[in-house]
């Protein structure tokens, strides 16, 4: 079974200072990561992923995130938090070799002070 | 690549009512996946279509919900005899026929409230 692990609930920071919304994950094999974006009332969009070869992975909007595989992590960083930044944040996760269905973590919101 | 579109957005029903909601996925995406979200949680995966194959089925997909996709192209999702735990927002998604590692797309969701 794959699981993921989003353990805030809430992250607040200000306008400017670096971000980092953590993720932590549990699959047989290798992993599939992702992070996702979802505005109230509104669908989740793809911000990253991992799939293979560097560690620090970029994506949409600023965001990084970093894949650490000997403390099942894939944590999501911004060098610059903006507060159009403020929003809910998934993490999700499949194994490479199996069903093509991705579980998604509880979520975390993300709340940027201006 | 108008993205994957969700109808309706909003759906107010009574209990026992039976009620249908329409993905239709980005054009030429062969797999389909549905999630419900409640409130302050994460997508909960409900079923997998690849092409008009129903592969994968949750448990906890009760009896009442049943989803087709003929064709392979625009999926229904219907649940029969609402009740009003099944109060969520319903999320379609597709992803591409090219690759095992692509991520999926998610539509705007439809908002089901069960009064």
């Amino acid at each position: 079974a794959q699981s993921v692990a989003q353990p805030e609930d809430q992250v607040n920071v200000a306008e400017g200072n670096p971000l980092t919304v953590k993720c932590t994950y549990s699959v047989s094999g290798n992993p599939y990561l992702f992070w996702y974006v979802q505005y109230p009332n509104r669908g989740l969009q793809f911000l990253l992923k991992y799939i293979t070869g560097d560690n620090l992975v970029k994506g949409s909007y600023g965001f990084e995130a970093e894949f650490n595989k000997s403390q099942t992590s894939f944590h999501l960083k911004k060098p610059s938090a903006l507060v159009s930044d403020s929003a809910l944040y998934f993490c999700a996760v499949r194994a490479s070799g199996g069903s093509y269905i991705p579980t998604f973590g509880r979520g975390t919101s993300l709340i940027v002070h201006p | 690549d108008t993205g994957v579109s969700q109808d309706p957005r909003h759906k107010i029903t009574k209990r026992g009512q039976n009620v249908t909601f329409r993905c239709d996925p980005i054009s030429e995406h062969n797999r389909l996946y549905w999630y419900r979200q409640t409130l302050g949680q994460g997508p909960e995966f409900l079923t997998y279509f690849q092409n008009e194959a129903q592969l994968e089925k949750s448990r906890l997909l009760s009896d009442r919900f049943s989803a087709e996709r003929p064709k392979g192209s625009f999926s229904t999702l219907e649940i029969q005899r609402t009740e009003q735990g099944d109060s969520a927002m319903y999320l379609c998604a597709s992803s591409s026929r090219t690759g095992p590692n692509t991520e999926a797309f998610f539509g705007q969701g439809t908002r089901l409230t069960v009064v």
